[in-house]
């Protein structure tokens, strides 16, 4: 069984341009939630979805967007990047959205310059 | 603000020994709790889940839950150069997001 995907593996961005990380979760799995992981800060959540609906939203500025298609796969977008978005992006996939185990990507290096 | 503490270490024990890897949260009504072993540069990887109170085994790996003391604990029995990784705590309450402690990092010498 194909694990959690997440493209691209790295990324460099200069600040102020935007960009688009994928995931694709586990076969059958119907939530996927994003988070950011920084050595100061560890990882933080950004958003959950199930079934195309947000769920749940972490407290990132408006400039971190999401969404999740009807084949459960989901895009994040950060848009006017900073220096300080400079992070691992992780996803991670979990059968259902209430308490069930999440199992992650490898994760997205985001370097922004 | 619900809050996962841990220890951030360096936990250091020698191969052979037992590490005791400790996690409070701050949110009573959680009722999920789960350990992560993160190596340097790989993502988290889902190690132990545990759902009620006492202790649940896998292996070389115990957790203890607390929900009392709301205090979760994973133990590692004899431990290896292997198991040297940052270990997540990670909790939930039903239809809330899982809030991740800042982990520690176990180091075991040989």
């Amino acid at each position: 069984k194909a694990g959690v995907t997440q493209t691209p593996r790295y990324l460099i961005k200069t600040r102020g341009q935007q960009v688009t990380l994928s995931c694709s979760p586990i076969s059958g799995h119907r939530s996927v939630s994003w988070y950011q992981q920084t050595p100061g800060q560890g990882l933080q959540f950004l958003f959950e979805y199930f079934s195309e609906t947000q769920r749940n939203k972490g407290n990132f500025p408006g400039r971190f967007s999401g969404r999740q298609f009807s084949n459960s796969r989901s895009e994040m977008n950060v848009s006017t990047l900073e220096l300080g978005d400079s992070a691992l992006y992780l996803c991670a996939s979990s059968l259902r959205d209430r308490g069930a185990e999440a199992f992650f990507g490898q994760g997205t290096r985001l370097t922004v310059v | 603000q619900k809050e996962v503490e841990q220890n951030s270490g360096p936990l250091s024990v020698p191969e052979g020994a037992i590490a005791s890897l400790n996690c409070t949260y701050s949110d009573r009504g959680s009722q999920s709790f789960f350990w992560y072993r993160q190596y340097s540069g790989k993502s988290p990887e889902l190690i132990m889940s545990i759902y009620s109170n006492g202790d649940k085994e896998d292996g070389r790996f115990t957790a203890q839950l607390n929900k009392a003391s709301q205090y979760v604990s994973l133990l590692i029995r004899d431990s290896q150069p292997s198991d040297s990784a940052t270990y997540l705590c990670a909790v939930n309450q039903a239809g809330t997001a899982l809030i991740f402690g800042k982990g520690t990092t176990l180091s075991v010498s040989s």
